[in-house]
Order: structure tokens, then sequence, then C-alpha cells
């Protein structure tokens, strides 16, 4: 249907292990967001990306649109325990908008 | 600046019963979104609200309503509340009518609500 599968569901890594989800749609996304949910919280923005092969750099995040623009990956490069919670990447269809299945990340100090 | 702010913020109801959740945006921002998130998922969007008019619904029964005031507010309304209506509901604002497709969304805290 319209949600975008996310992979892996849940990941658990060490404080200064990397960190990587995979968002996968079957149809051709037009842009792609992503946004982290703190546990107890509400989704946050991260970033939004729109085209074919684009890279973007948050300090230790690393977003990436596939060249297909059927996927897209979150990288976080040495995670810290304030990376903790649920990262969801989302697309736009028409006036609407659909969430990813999310991945839980855990951080082990 | 306020965020988005949602209240109430805890809401305790019987089944059957009618609920209304109320959402102000951000000072200037004209879109807002309702979305409902059950324990351990993704938000799954309701209603987008831009001007006043509903711009986008998600799969949801009519038991869900909403409407966005002049002042750019809004509210969601669920009757005949079920069981499976429980969960935490959402609200997004953004500055633009393309919203939520492709401009940054804001959420507020959200409204958690239990149906017993």
């Amino acid at each position: 249907g319209q949600q975008v599968m996310q992979i892996p569901q849940y990941q658990h890594v060490q404080e200064g292990e990397d960190f990587t989800t995979y968002c996968n749609s079957s149809t051709t996304l037009s842009n792609i967001q992503w946004y982290k949910q703190r546990p107890g919280g509400h989704p946050v923005f991260l970033i939004q990306l729109v085209k074919s092969g684009e890279v973007k750099k948050q300090k230790r995040l690393t977003f990436q649109f596939g060249e297909a623009k059927k996927n897209s990956s979150l990288h976080i490069t040495a995670t810290q325990t304030t990376d903790v919670g649920t990262y969801f990447c989302g697309r736009g269809t028409g006036n609407q908008f659909y969430f990813g299945t999310g991945t839980s990340l855990t951080v082990i100090p | 600046d306020a965020g988005v702010t949602q209240s109430p913020t805890h809401l305790i109801k019987t089944r059957g019963q009618q609920v209304t959740l109320r959402c102000s945006p951000i000072s200037g921002h004209k879109s807002v979104s309702w979305y409902q998130q059950v324990l351990g998922q993704g938000p799954q969007f309701i209603f987008q609200y831009y001007e006043k008019e509903e711009r986008g619904r998600g799969n949801f029964p009519d038991r869900f309503s909403a409407r966005q005031f002049p002042n750019y507010s809004s509210e969601l309304n669920v009757n005949a509340l079920l069981l499976g209506d429980s969960a935490l509901y959402l609200c997004a604002s953004s500055l633009q009518s393309r919203s939520p497709r492709g401009t940054e969304a804001f959420f507020g805290q959200g409204t958690r609500l239990t149906v017993v």
C-alpha cells in the first residue's frame, strides 16, 4: 500500500558503533523525509531529500536518496546515547503523508 | 515562540463516547495535520487542513472528523469511541498547503487517549 517499509525494525548497538536504517518503497518517491522520535516524545523533523542520488549530512548523520528514488537510508556514525529513539522515514503523496514502519535504536553505554 | 500546542495531554473516555482534541499551530503556520500513533507503530495520517479546508484524508472511518478555524487552530473529533481508538493523537503544523508532502512538519506533544 502507501506505507514505506523500514529495516531493521529494532537495532541495538554499543555506544560508538555505527547504525544504518533503510527505507524502501515499491513506487517512485517524489521526496522523502526523515524524523526522529525519542521515547515518550513526538516526531522531530530531521531532513527532506528530493533529488535522485542526493546525499545530505548533519554532523554524524548521513542521509541518502537512491538513484531510482525508491529507497533511502540514514547512517549514524559513532552512535551516542543521545541517538536513542525511533527513526521514521516518510513519504508524501497528493495531500497525504505516510510514515514508514520505523527503526527503534537502542544505544548501550 | 510557542511551538505546536495540543490539549488535553491525557484523556480517558468510555467506549461509545465522543471526544474532541484541540491543536494550536505555530504562529504563521496555516496547515494542520492530524495523526494517530498506536503504541509501537508509526504515526498514521488522518487529516490535513489548510486555510480551513480539508486537503487530505487518510484511511479512517467517518467517525473521525476535523475542522480548522479562522485562527488556524484545529479540532479533531472522534465519535462512538472504540477500544482500538486508544492511541497518541499528534497534530503537526507547517507553513504551506503542500504539507505534509513537501514541507517540514512541526509536531505537538500529542494527546494520549485511552478508551476503556
